[in-house]
């Protein structure tokens, strides 16, 4: 079994870049994918990076995902922050010795 | 296109068994390599994934509630149903499904479960 750490919250001004890590606790962050999920206040989540650094149609290319394997960790990268970035995020990968699903603590972005 | 819709109770006592229901649009989950899965969310906290059901019926539980789940499908009315049993008031939560083929990629709007007496 393994655990995904994220920063409990991080904050930037609009028009610049930030970066949420997801780290694994246990095995090699690259034996499965990571996806990230925003969450919205009130609202379900939603997918904006999968298979580590593929963003579903609609997502734009501000979000992108990359894995570290010095640093067992997967992160996800905005760029040009914008106001409606404002959200939690979620890592979440597989757990292919026990088939399960694992998901990060979230991370909550302030866009100030 | 994809839909999910969670329903079931709003208010459950400690100790009774939670029945909830997954309706769904857009897919069938008789396609090979589709699954349906439960994910919860208390107020204020993180996801936790919970059950998840494959077209073929193969069944994954979370380890630490596994004992009180139980996924099952019925593919003829699009449906998946998640019952926990011995409900507390940590279970208090909003209740997810969601469509899964690798990930996570449809969510229900999600249904918000108290438990209290």
């Amino acid at each position: 079994n393994f655990m995904l750490t994220q920063p409990h919250s991080v904050s930037e001004s609009p028009g610049k870049t930030v970066t949420i890590s997801c780290t694994r606790s246990s095995g090699s962050i690259a034996s499965n994918y990571v996806q990230w999920y925003q969450q919205r206040p009130g609202s379900s989540p939603t997918t904006v990076i999968y298979e580590d650094n593929q963003r579903p149609s609609g997502v734009p290319d501000r979000f992108s995902g990359s894995i570290d394997s010095s640093s067992n960790s997967a992160s996800l990268t905005i760029s040009g922050l914008k106001t409606e970035d404002e959200a939690d995020y979620y890592c979440q990968s597989y757990d292919s010795s026990i088939s399960n699903w694992v998901f990060g603590g979230g991370t909550k972005l302030t866009v100030l | 296109q994809i839909t999910l819709k969670e329903s079931g109770p709003t208010l459950v006592k400690p100790t009774q068994t939670l029945t909830l229901t997954c309706t769904f649009s857009g897919f069938s989950l008789s396609t090979s390599g589709v699954g349906v899965g439960w994910i919860r969310q208390p107020p204020g906290k993180a996801l936790e994934w919970l059950a998840l059901i494959y077209w073929d019926d193969d069944k994954r539980y979370s380890p630490s509630l596994k004992s009180r789940l139980t996924i099952t499908k019925d593919t003829s009315k699009n449906q998946v149903v998640l019952t926990m049993t011995n409900m507390d008031p940590v279970d208090t939560a909003t209740y997810y499904c969601a469509h899964n083929t690798g990930n996570f990629d449809y969510w229900g709007q999600g249904t918000l479960v108290t438990v209290s007496s």
